[in-house]
């Protein structure tokens, strides 16, 4: 089946830096892939719809210079948290949609923890 | 504005009884009604999907069922183990449009002890 995978899962990184987070579909060519961020014990919280060879569709409140989205080929879409806050601290997965009934494929997630 | 509500943050059951988490949702209308099972500190994981104008599906001991009517879910898992212990969200999609975006519920963290 469709495999997404998602690197790094972990990362500590300081105040100020920047942090690129990479989602790779594996199997299957995926032109539009999407961004979440979950905090502790809530939803997933759509931030951006990236789109192959094209801009990002960001979500409203969604600072699209603060987290910029890449998505240069089909198999690819980065997400970089650009000079990160402890407020960025956060669960940030990827998604593409599956094949026919197959839903959403998720990338297993990052964890970032900005000091 | 719309709105997806999963009736209780937590659950709590004894193994081998049916579980059952309930998903309601306003302001939408979903063609499709999904429904994912997250793990701690992982990505949700697709369990099932069933269409607008299906009353019901089933899959091994889960069974889902959708009232367009109620604008209601329901997710059941029969014979429950504690391996079954997890988050469980549903989400709601418009179509198949490669650019269709869900949104998620808030989950159910299901626990059952043994």
């Amino acid at each position: 089946g469709a495999v997404v995978s998602q690197h790094p899962s972990r990362v500590i990184c300081k105040s100020g830096t920047s942090v690129k987070i990479e989602c790779r579909s594996l199997d299957f060519q995926a032109t539009t892939m999407f961004w979440y961020r979950q905090f502790p014990k809530k939803s997933l919280m759509l931030m951006a719809t990236s789109n192959e060879g094209s801009k990002a569709t960001y979500e409203q409140g969604v600072e699209k210079d603060k987290f910029l989205i890449n998505h240069a080929s089909l198999t690819l879409s980065t997400l970089t948290v650009t000079s990160a806050h402890p407020e960025d601290s956060s669960f940030y997965i990827c998604s593409a949609r599956g094949q026919g009934e197959n839903g959403y494929t998720f990338g297993s997630g990052t964890r970032l923890t900005v000091v | 504005s719309q709105k997806i509500e999963q009736n209780s943050e937590a659950l709590n059951i004894q193994e081998g009884k049916t579980a059952t988490l309930t998903c309601n949702y306003t302001n939408y209308s979903p063609a499709y009604l999904q429904w994912y099972r997250q793990d701690p500190g992982r990505g949700p994981v697709f369990l099932l999907l069933i269409r607008e104008n299906e009353k019901e599906k089933r899959k091994e001991r889960l069974k889902v069922t959708f009232d367009t009517t109620l604008k209601q879910s329901l997710f059941h898992i029969t014979a429950s183990q504690p391996a079954d212990s997890a988050t469980y969200l549903c989400a709601l999609d418009r179509g198949y449009s490669s650019a269709s975006k869900i949104i998620f519920g808030s989950g159910t963290r299901l626990s059952i002890r043994p």
